[in-house]
């Protein structure tokens, strides 16, 4: 039982250009979701999905997209990268049907953008 | 949307000293409270979480206040040891901390000193 998966740990883009940070999970949770991570600004919602088929945006969605691929992955995109994405991005997922409201999160993934 | 303000951003106690640690909020309909503790490079990590239909709850030196009329609601911890060292995050939800996701405060970074 691995719990929250995410990759990869560590990436340096340049300006403008893209890739995909990708999340599993395999706890049967209904509820997955992306957040960023500032120094000073906690974490701050990027997008979510309710569930397999759904996507919702968050706080801060401007420059990214999300897929939910299926009920176990959850993928986040940037299409064109900029500085201001540079951020430590962690990828959480609660069981809804327990009830218990509990994230849980992925080891994070820093990304730098230059 | 929701706010969360936490504070202090910084706190340092000395070693079996207490350390409280306080957060607002402004949805009166936010019914879901925990609290998350991120040691330097680690995932966030529940530790402690309440709900609305409850005043205060505890757990071995950790316990946590509500004030639903207030709108606030803290985080006590007692007798602290170096391993409290960490920054800890006070959340609120509408609902279990589902689909809507939490929304955090910035964070409290707490230092035990020897």
């Amino acid at each position: 039982n691995a719990g929250v998966t995410q990759t990869p740990k560590f990436q340096v883009l340049k300006t403008g250009q893209s890739m995909t940070l990708q999340c599993a999970q395999d706890m049967n949770h209904n509820s997955m979701y992306w957040y960023r991570q500032d120094p000073g600004m906690g974490l701050r919602l990027i997008y979510y999905s309710a569930s397999e088929g759904t996507t919702d945006k968050g706080e801060v969605p401007n420059g990214y997209n999300v897929s939910r691929l299926n009920k176990r992955e959850f993928s986040l995109r940037l299409e064109s990268a900029a500085p201001s994405q540079t951020s430590v991005y962690f990828c959480a997922s609660s069981g809804i049907h327990l009830n218990t409201g509990e994230l849980f999160f992925g080891e994070g993934s820093r990304l730098t953008v230059l | 949307g929701e706010n969360v303000e936490q504070h202090p951003s910084t706190l340092s106690v000395q070693e079996g000293d207490s350390a409280v640690i306080k957060c607002t909020y402004s949805d009166s309909a936010s019914n879901y409270f925990p609290w998350y503790k991120q040691e330097l490079g680690k995932r966030p990590q529940l530790i402690i979480d309440i709900r609305s239909n409850v005043g205060e709850k505890k757990d071995q030196r950790i316990a946590v206040t509500l004030n639903k009329t207030a709108k606030h609601f803290s985080l006590h911890i007692t007798e602290t040891q170096p391993e409290d060292s960490a920054v800890y995050f006070c959340a609120a939800s509408r609902g279990g901390g589902g689909a809507d996701g939490l929304t955090f405060g910035k964070g409290t970074h707490l230092i035990i000193q020897p």
